[in-house]
């Protein structure tokens, strides 16, 4: 069952914060963050186990709550860069199943 | 170090045509999903192939199939194509289907139906 997003689009001034929130009916594994430019591939950002291992590379931190089957991505001090659609993707049979995405758009 | 290639960039059909596109992973990786995402919306898992075979299948019909050659590149085909087919068909790598890692996704493969 695909995750749900919130918000769907968020524009903010660079150097200001936002919270990407994922949620699922269902019990969570791992979390996976993605972020794609437009007309680009996804890139990884982070992945969250279940009992609390992080895996990233950016400077983005983010939160998973496995009672409330959710998960927030944490951006902080925004740049232009950040600027793209943010995807959650949990796990569920060996597969991804990606959220509907949030737009982050960042003006400077 | 190559990272994950797609061919070919676009490509325009007519319904009821059929077509395949191509993926090459990632170096040292072994296993390739293929993934639809329509305009606007987040990737959905097609299948993925490990070892040659199909290992897991999202929610598609019989119309995609697919292939993996022993160098691990592989093919999505589709069949029958139907408007409702037109997206961006991303193909994604990591070593032996590991979800606790990253995946690396291609640039995609732009497919227009008319």
């Amino acid at each position: 069952q695909q995750p749900v997003q919130s918000p769907q689009a968020v524009i903010l001034r660079e150097g200001e914060d936002a919270v990407i929130n994922c949620s699922s009916s269902k019990a969570l594994y791992s979390v996976h963050w993605y972020r794609q430019k437009h007309g680009e591939a996804p890139v990884f950002l982070m992945i969250l186990l279940k009992g609390g291992e992080q895996k990233g590379h950016e400077k983005i931190s983010a939160s998973f709550n496995e009672k409330k089957q959710q998960s927030s991505l944490y951006l902080t001090a925004s740049q232009l860069s950040y600027s793209g659609t943010y995807f959650c993707g949990t796990e569920g049979c060996q597969k991804l199943v990606f959220g509907q995405g949030t737009r982050l758009t960042i003006n400077p | 170090d190559a990272g994950v290639t797609q061919s070919p960039t676009h490509l325009i059909k007519t319904r009821g045509q059929q077509v395949t596109l191509r993926c090459s992973p990632k170096s040292g990786h072994d296993t390739v999903s293929w993934y639809q995402q329509a305009l606007g919306q987040g990737p959905q898992f097609i299948f993925q192939y490990y070892e040659e075979e199909e290992r897991q299948r999202g929610n598609f019909p019989d119309r995609f199939s697919g292939h993996q050659f022993p160098n691990y590149s592989s093919e999505l085909n589709v069949n029958a194509l139907l408007l409702g087919d037109s997206a961006l068909y991303l193909c994604a790598s990591n070593w032996k289907g590991d979800l606790y890692n990253e995946q690396f996704f291609g640039p995609g493969t732009r497919l227009t139906v008319l």
